[in-house]
């Protein structure tokens, strides 16, 4: 059964662009939820999504942005970027969006010049 | 406020020691308590689910523990390893309103020493 898929891996962008990471789950998982986590620091919640909609949101600025599909695909959008938006992007399927496991991808890798 | 604090921040042992790294949450209710282990620079993988009917849970050398009385967690290693140097994350699920919220905490920097 594969595992959960980010891409892309590594991505170099400069202050003011955009990006969009995109998130597989593992079948037949419908939550997919996005994490930022900077260096030295703890993951901070981004948002989730189950069945095309958004379930929960962090305390992120309205740059931050994101949708799933109906074959539960997620993509996150950060627009106007930041130096500080250097992070490494995880995404994380669940079968049950309450109880169940959380399995992460090996995440994006971004850095903002 | 729900706030989920770890202890230590870091640790250092020497391989074939065993650790019990801390963790302290205010949630309540809750849904779950769970440990996570996150290698450098990867995703983090599960070690164990635990509800707050159950007082301890393995995970080959991982054994965690849960005091729901007075909201205590802890995660012990048996016989460490050099792969077990890793950050190892304490995550509560708690219902919130018709949803529900994971509260994370900051992690256990763990380091194996030959």
């Amino acid at each position: 059964k594969a595992g959960v898929t980010q891409t892309p891996r590594y991505l170099i962008k400069t202050r003011g662009q955009q990006v969009t990471l995109s998130c597989s789950p593992i079948s037949g998982h419908r939550s997919v939820s996005w994490y930022q986590q900077t260096p030295g620091q703890g993951l901070q919640f981004l948002f989730e999504y189950f069945s095309e909609t958004q379930r929960n949101k962090g305390n992120f600025p309205g740059r931050f942005s994101g949708r799933q599909f109906s074959n539960s695909r997620s993509e996150m959008n950060v627009s106007t970027l930041e130096l500080g938006d250097s992070a490494l992007y995880l995404c994380a399927s669940s079968q049950d969006r309450v109880t169940g496991e959380l399995f992460f991808g090996e995440g994006s890798r971004l850095t903002v010049l | 406020k729900n706030q989920v604090e770890q202890s230590p921040q870091s640790l250092i042992i020497l391989e074939g020691k065993n650790c019990t790294l801390q963790c302290n949450y205010t949630v309540s209710p809750f849904s779950n308590l769970r440990w996570y282990k996150q290698d450098t620079g990867r995703g983090p993988v599960s070690l164990t689910i635990m509800t707050f009917s159950e007082n301890t849970k393995s995970n080959g050398r991982y054994t965690a523990t849960l005091d729901a009385d007075t909201k205590q967690s802890s995660l012990h290693i048996t016989a460490s390893q050099l792969s077990d140097s890793a950050s190892y994350i304490c995550v509560v699920s708690a219902p919130m309103d018709s949803n529900y919220q994971l509260i994370w905490g900051a992690g256990t920097k763990l380091i194996i020493k030959p």
